[in-house]
């Protein structure tokens, strides 16, 4: 199944701020608010961030905001920390044969 | 605060039935608000979903993967299991199970489902299919 595509890797200082991109289809990320966001430290369960595009749900700090544009969601990370560094997945809608698709991932690192 | 731990067999024969099991903790596996999901990573790779069952036993799989899975729920234990058969060098990977929060915003339980989000996962199970 196709996934959506995220950058591999995605780094910044302490304090700045990144963002993360997911780009899919008007199948999916483009068609409907169902955009999802997920953080990963690998050994550990991933965490969700986000839901239905821009929603974080009780206990995600507000350093974590997403938007959407067209066929592409983003998640921003501002004032970056070191416990940030992770693994970031996406996660949408899709009209396609699944119920639930996910992006390739991306690292984040923290220099 | 729930949580999940997936257990099972962490080295299984190609052409073999693997089989996995998550126990859920601090919360009920039956209730109508939620579904329960297995998704695997391939070492390298992101994330898919693999299917997900109500404490019903309702199921829902991924094309792909459908002849070959079988979930199942023990309410009794709270637990709920993954079988998939006739594995092999591909289906090694981290096998997580989650929590399906459904959107409830439509009627269609398929729908709801499509549209949800995972909010609880447990840390992951990594099975080798290996001779």
């Amino acid at each position: 199944q196709s996934a959506l595509t995220q950058p591999a890797s995605v780094s910044g200082s302490p304090g700045q701020s990144i963002t993360i991109s997911c780009t899919g289809t008007s199948s999916d990320v483009g068609g409907y608010n169902y955009v999802s966001w997920y953080q990963h430290h690998p050994g550990k369960g991933p965490k969700l961030l986000i839901y239905e595009v821009t929603n974080r749900p009780s206990g995600v700090s507000n350093r974590f905001s997403a938007s959407k544009s067209g066929n592409t969601a983003s998640l921003t990370i501002t004032g970056l920390q070191a416990e940030d560094e992770a693994d970031y997945y996406c996660g949408s809608y899709t009209t396609m044969y699944t119920i639930a698709v996910f992006g390739t991932g991306t690292k984040v690192t923290v220099l | 605060q729930l949580q999940l731990q997936e257990s099972g067999p962490g080295l299984v024969k190609p052409s073999e039935t693997m089989s996995l099991t998550c126990t859920v903790s601090g919360g009920s596996i039956s209730t109508d608000n939620y579904y329960w999901a297995w998704i695997r990573q391939p070492p390298g790779k992101g994330l898919e979903w693999i299917g997900s069952i109500s404490y019903t036993g309702t199921t829902y799989y991924t094309p792909s993967l459908k002849s070959r899975v079988t979930m199942s729920v023990a309410t009794s234990n709270n637990q709920f299991s993954l079988k998939l058969s006739s594995v092999t060098a591909a289906d090694t990977a981290v096998y997580h199970c989650a929590r399906h929060c459904p959107f409830k915003g439509v009627v269609n339980l398929r729908q709801q489902l499509a549209r949800g989000n995972f909010d609880y996962w447990g840390q992951g199970a990594l099975v080798t299919v290996s001779s």
